[in-house]
């Protein structure tokens, strides 16, 4: 069974602090792995990452993949109030049409002025 | 664009009820998704389509639950009867396909839905 385990599950920072929050997993034939910001409503798309070593980044949100070592981080630099929310981690894995897309439970972040 | 549209946003019922979920994609996007939030089992994926036919159904929980996209611009899922452990927070979701159905997916506000 697909597998995607994120930690922390929760974290309390201060605003300009840097945060790194961990994705790991255990999927047949993986295909790409997905970051989400979820506030109190519904999911936003962050990144897609599919290959090893190559850096996502947007503004002060990066996020990197090593299919190796079977993981995923999502850093924020520079926290700001505004970065709290949930952040969700999802793998797909399978194989043409049958592939399927497994979330992690999530890492509630906090950011404090 | 007003991006993915959900109604109803709420919807409590009671247990035995028949309950219509709908779902208006962005307009010429070729993937819509359903999805179930939970506290218990976080978010799931229940089924998607392209281009109006479903692809995988897999992740629908029994055969309460049925979808369908009868045309580009709507979707249902229908929950039949319905029970109290269906209670959760339903999403629509919908992508432009670009070499991966789940790049750039765009979610609509969700539907929630207690059934008593």
């Amino acid at each position: 069974e697909d597998k995607v385990v994120q930690s922390p599950l929760s974290l309390v920072v201060h605003e300009g602090d840097t945060v790194t929050l961990n994705c790991s997993y255990e999927v047949t034939n993986f295909r790409s792995l997905l970051w989400y910001k979820q506030e109190k409503k519904a999911p936003t798309f962050l990144f897609m990452l599919t290959s090893s070593g190559i850096e996502k980044k947007s503004g002060r949100l990066s996020s990197i993949l090593d299919k190796k070592e079977l993981f995923s981080i999502l850093n924020i630099t520079a926290t700001q109030t505004g970065d709290s929310a949930v952040y969700l981690c999802a793998v797909e894995g399978g194989t043409g049409a049958n592939s399927k897309l497994t979330f992690g439970k999530g890492i509630t972040l906090s950011v404090r002025p | 664009d007003a991006g993915v549209i959900q109604s109803p946003r709420h919807e409590v019922t009671e247990m035995g009820q028949e309950v219509t979920l709908r779902c208006k994609p962005i307009s010429g996007h070729d993937y819509l998704f359903w999805y179930r939030q939970t506290m218990m089992r976080g978010l799931e994926l229940l089924i998607y389509f392209n281009n109006n036919v479903p692809i995988d159904d897999s992740g629908m929980p029994e055969d309460r639950f049925s979808a369908k996209m009868p045309n580009a611009s709507f979707s249902t899922l229908k929950i039949q009867p319905s029970e109290p452990r269906d209670s959760a927070v339903y999403f629509c979701a919908s992508s432009l396909r670009g070499g991966n159905r789940y790049n750039e997916q765009f979610f609509g506000p969700g539907t929630r839905l207690t059934v008593l």
